[in-house]
């Protein structure tokens, strides 16, 4: 089945600490999307990437770091400059060639839930 | 991208018709209008979208004021896997790959 999918489901970091939430999707989208969501809030973006090799910050992208070195993979890592991590991350795919930005449906994986020890 | 306004909180009881309203009253011409649901502990999924007619699909109907300043997402027949966040959001027409999601609206179904 095409999809998004995001690892570990749960993971808990100790102070100090970099982690790395992977995401992976077999639906060969060029765009692909890292958001986080806190406890009865939306989704805020942290970075986005277009296409391989290529990335933007979102609006709260301090404190995470992100590469793009295949089509299929946005890992997001957590580093110790981000003081308050836990949330829980939600990353997502689009197609951007059918139909362009305003016709553009996002999918998500079914997002990671970091805690912090 | 532009603010959307929806109620914190709705309730619908089983198998009846559902609307749930978004205000965009600073919508300009080009931009288009998506709905996503999040379901608990899972990710956003997609719903509907349009821009100035009324759209129907498997999942939903969105009905379009004729000023485009709000708009209704309409679920026909509410059942228990339709309790879900549903977020209202104005996607720019040129440029932004933003796509901002505000608190959207808790929709609870009564059995």
């Amino acid at each position: 089945d095409g999809g998004i999918t995001q690892s570990p489901k749960y993971l808990f970091r100790k102070e100090g600490q970099n982690v790395t939430l992977s995401c992976e999707q077999n639906l060969n989208h060029d765009a692909m999307y890292w958001y986080r969501q806190d406890p009865g809030q939306g989704l805020r973006l942290i970075y986005y990437s277009q296409i391989v090799n290529d990335f933007q910050k979102g609006d709260i992208a301090e404190g995470y770091s992100v590469s793009r070195e295949k089509k299929e993979s946005f890992p997001l890592t957590v580093t110790s400059a981000q003081k308050n991590p836990t949330a829980f991350y939600l990353c997502a795919s689009s197609n951007l060639r059918t139909g362009g930005i305003t016709n553009e449906k996002l999918f998500f994986g079914s997002g990671t839930q970091l805690s912090v020890l | 991208d532009a603010k959307t306004t929806q109620p914190n909180s709705m309730e619908s009881n089983e198998e009846e018709p559902v609307h749930l309203p978004c205000n965009h009253s600073t919508i300009s011409g080009t931009d288009y209008i998506h709905w996503y649901r999040q379901l608990p502990s899972q990710g956003p999924e997609y719903v509907i979208h349009g821009l100035t007619s009324n759209v129907n699909n498997r999942m939903a109907s969105l009905a379009i004021a004729e000023d485009r300043k709000s708009s209704t997402l309409i679920l026909h027949r509410a059942t228990l896997r339709d309790a879900a966040v549903y977020y209202c959001i104005l996607r720019v027409g040129a440029g932004s790959y933003q796509l901002t999601f505000g608190k959207g609206t808790k929709l609870s179904v009564i059995p």
